[in-house]
């Protein structure tokens, strides 16, 4: 089955150190890979996403994430977190169902940066 | 440009009762996706609309259901409440689905969902 995991409910972390989000996935083929946040009493945002190429993706606010084919992981990074960070973290991967793409994500993990 | 709208932002109803919740894409955009999000489960998708039809759908109960209009605005109808329906419902536009290289899904901020 196609899936895609996030190991950690929760991750916490001090201001101005690095910090990572795990993902990992599982689907056939080559995957379209996408990190989305949220922030409380919001919908998702977009972050990154991968489809080709260099293994390291740059996104939004200082977001980077590396695509590991042999790992099947997409992890997040930010070299030096930020209290305003703090949100809930979903990792999604596309496949496809009846002819059509469509995204499935992970659980979710909340990020909390502490002061 | 305006982003996804969905409406009512919260809805409170008892069990038994049926409820409709509306979303306005973002202009041009022809695909429309539902998730149900719960702290439990994450984000389980419910079904995707293109050009009023149903592309997609999840593994809900037929009580879900949802349409499309010639506008592309949806709405997702819950029949016969439960309380374990209680969540936020998200809508998310994009401009095909077909989540290219170029394209990404835009959410909304939901509706919050209490049956009590």
């Amino acid at each position: 089955a196609q899936s895609v995991a996030q190991p950690e409910d929760q991750v916490n972390v001090a201001e101005g150190n690095p910090l990572t989000v795990k993902c990992t996935y599982s689907v056939s083929g080559n995957p379209y890979l996408f990190w989305y946040v949220q922030y409380p009493n919001r919908g998702l945002q977009f972050l990154l996403k991968y489809i080709t190429g260099d293994n390291l993706v740059k996104g939004s606010y200082g977001f980077e994430a590396e695509f590991n084919k042999s790992q099947t992981s997409f992890h997040l990074k930010k070299p030096s977190a930020l209290v305003s960070d703090s949100a809930l973290y979903f990792c999604a991967v596309r496949v496809l169902s009846g002819g059509y793409n469509k995204l499935i994500f992970g659980a979710g993990t909340r990020l909390a940066v502490h002061p | 440009k305006a982003g996804v709208t969905q409406t009512p932002r919260y809805l409170i109803k008892t069990r038994g009762q049926q409820v409709t919740l509306s979303c306005s894409p973002i202009s041009g955009h022809r695909s429309v996706s539902w998730y149900q999000q719960t702290p439990g489960q994450g984000l389980q998708f419910l079904f995707e609309y293109f050009s009023e039809t149903q592309r997609n759908k999840g593994n809900f109960p037929g009580r879900f259901s949802g349409r499309q209009f010639s506008n592309s605005r949806s709405e997702m109808n819950v029949s016969t409440l439960e309380l374990g329906d209680s969540a936020l419902y998200l809508c998310a536009s994009s401009l095909s689905a077909g989540l290219g290289t170029n394209e990404k899904l835009f959410f909304g901020s939901g509706t919050q969902l209490s049956v009590l």
